[in-house]
């Protein structure tokens, strides 16, 4: 799988908009980009994942890059409950679906109240 | 909702102890994983499995056995624990990891070695 790259922290204030960072130059045309994030104390969840568009869910956004070399996940309204390590990880469509996913070290993003 | 269950949140064993940690997802899913995560290192891949009785090796298998008798149950075996094995133990089950399926967690265990 392709390498990525994160910002080992980030600060946000409560409400306000996030856009967490990921780059990975070396994606290849079938890697799909997913999103985890591990809350304190609990093991890594799913947030988002997409191949081309950007995608919305009702945790986040998914904003990929036309190039698709970086991407940023973007949570609309920061909550205390939002902050964890969040994982950006590449998954290639061809793989045969028996290898496990590749974590990072992830960002490691704050709130403030 | 997919559940999967680790047989103890924390564990204190002592040096040498043989020691089990398991792992029961309740939907069906063929891979299940072990990793171990540590300050600084990230998770790191220990076992995984793909199927009922089949096993292959992570990043870090030394020390470390597995064991998968039933598709639910995925069990960890540490054979003669030592301290630094003193870490959290995460578990993870999935269908085939193509493009959009999911990789569910445990809430993990936190073994320390003494």
């Amino acid at each position: 799988d392709a390498k990525t790259t994160q910002p080992n922290s980030m600060e946000s204030n409560e409400e306000e908009p996030v856009h967490l960072p990921c780059n990975h130059s070396t994606i290849s045309g079938t890697d799909y980009i997913h999103w985890y994030r591990q809350l304190p104390s609990q093991g890594p969840e799913y947030v988002i994942h997409g191949l081309t568009s950007n995608v919305n869910n009702r945790m986040a956004s998914l904003a990929i890059a036309e190039d698709r070399k970086s991407s940023t996940l973007i949570l609309h309204r920061a909550t205390l409950r939002d902050a964890a390590v969040y994982y950006c990880i590449l998954r290639d469509v061809d793989d045969s679906g028996n290898t496990p996913l590749v974590f990072g070290k992830g960002t490691r993003l704050s709130v403030i109240a | 909702d997919v559940k999967v269950t680790q047989s103890s949140r924390y564990l204190v064993k002592r040096t040498g102890e043989k020691v089990f940690l398991e792992c029961v997802q309740d939907m069906d899913h063929e891979n299940m994983f072990w990793y171990r995560q540590d300050p600084g290192l990230g998770l790191r891949l220990i076992y995984f499995s793909y199927d009922v009785k089949m096993k292959e090796k992570g990043d870090i298998p030394e020390g470390y056995s597995v064991s998968r008798e039933k598709k639910e149950r995925f069990s960890l075996i540490l054979e003669s624990a030592s301290t630094n094995q003193t870490s959290m133990y995460l578990c993870a089950s999935s269908q085939p990891l193509h493009s959009g399926e999911t990789q569910y967690f445990g809430p993990g265990t936190r073994l320390l070695v003494l």
